[in-house]
């Protein structure tokens, strides 16, 4: 089936740094979201993307929709510790007309205090 | 609003036993997907339904899995009977008219030995 590739698979970092995460796609997507998931919790919406170029912010969360529509980036400016958790992308089709979503492996974001 | 209510939060049973996880969509949404998580398959589509009818079942693994939406507020899955290879998180999420913006549960940890 379809699938979304999402990079990197885990990442470690400092406290202060800034966090780079894309999601990419063989097919275009007429919506990108992204998601975060805390331990032993379900996915929470960041941020919801509809139009190629947009880009939009939720704090210090940046994402983009791809030119292309075919990739999504997010962003996230001077991590803390409660940034931790698991960064999923997803994905409907163009061809979808429904909220059937197609999600990526997720990143896991790991913050060094 | 209490979110979408997932029960119970663990499951243990033994193989061969039915389990059945129950849902409660936030009030007002008409859509309703059932996920499942897994550490190699990531967030899968089980099921979704759509005023409580069923759209598409394609990802439900096998006769095995089955699931009801009796009510706009009431949604079930069962597993009959259940092998260890069905331990995961399954989640359960709705949306506004099949929109893409998804709220899930907390999920119900299944274990099954």
């Amino acid at each position: 089936g379809q699938q979304l590739n999402q990079s990197p698979q885990s990442m470690f970092i400092q406290e202060g740094e800034d966090v780079s995460m894309n999601c990419t796609s063989s097919s275009i997507f007429n919506t990108w979201l992204w998601y975060k998931q805390d331990p032993g919790e379900g996915p929470v919406l960041l941020i919801a993307l509809y139009k190629a170029g947009e880009l939009t912010s939720n704090g210090r969360l940046t994402a983009q929709f791809g030119i292309t529509r075919k990739d999504s980036f997010l962003n996230i400016s001077a991590s803390i510790p409660s940034d931790v958790g698991i960064y999923f992308c997803a994905g409907r089709m163009r061809s979808s007309n429904t909220g059937k979503l197609i999600f990526g492996q997720g990143t896991t974001l790991q913050v060094k205090p | 609003d209490a979110g979408v209510i997932q029960s119970p939060r663990h499951e243990v049973t033994e193989m061969g036993q039915e389990v059945t996880l129950r849902c409660k969509p936030i009030s007002g949404h008409n859509s309703l997907f059932w996920y499942r998580q897994t550490m190699m398959r990531g967030l899968e589509l089980l099921i979704y339904f759509n005023n409580n009818v069923p759209i598409d079942d394609s990802g439900m693994p096998e006769d095995r899995f089955s699931a009801k939406m009796p009510n706009a507020s009431f949604s079930t899955l069962k597993i009959q009977p259940s092998e260890p290879r069905d331990s995961a998180v399954y989640f359960c999420a709705s949306s506004f008219q099949g929109n893409e913006k998804l709220f899930f549960g907390s999920g119900t940890q299944l274990s099954v030995l």
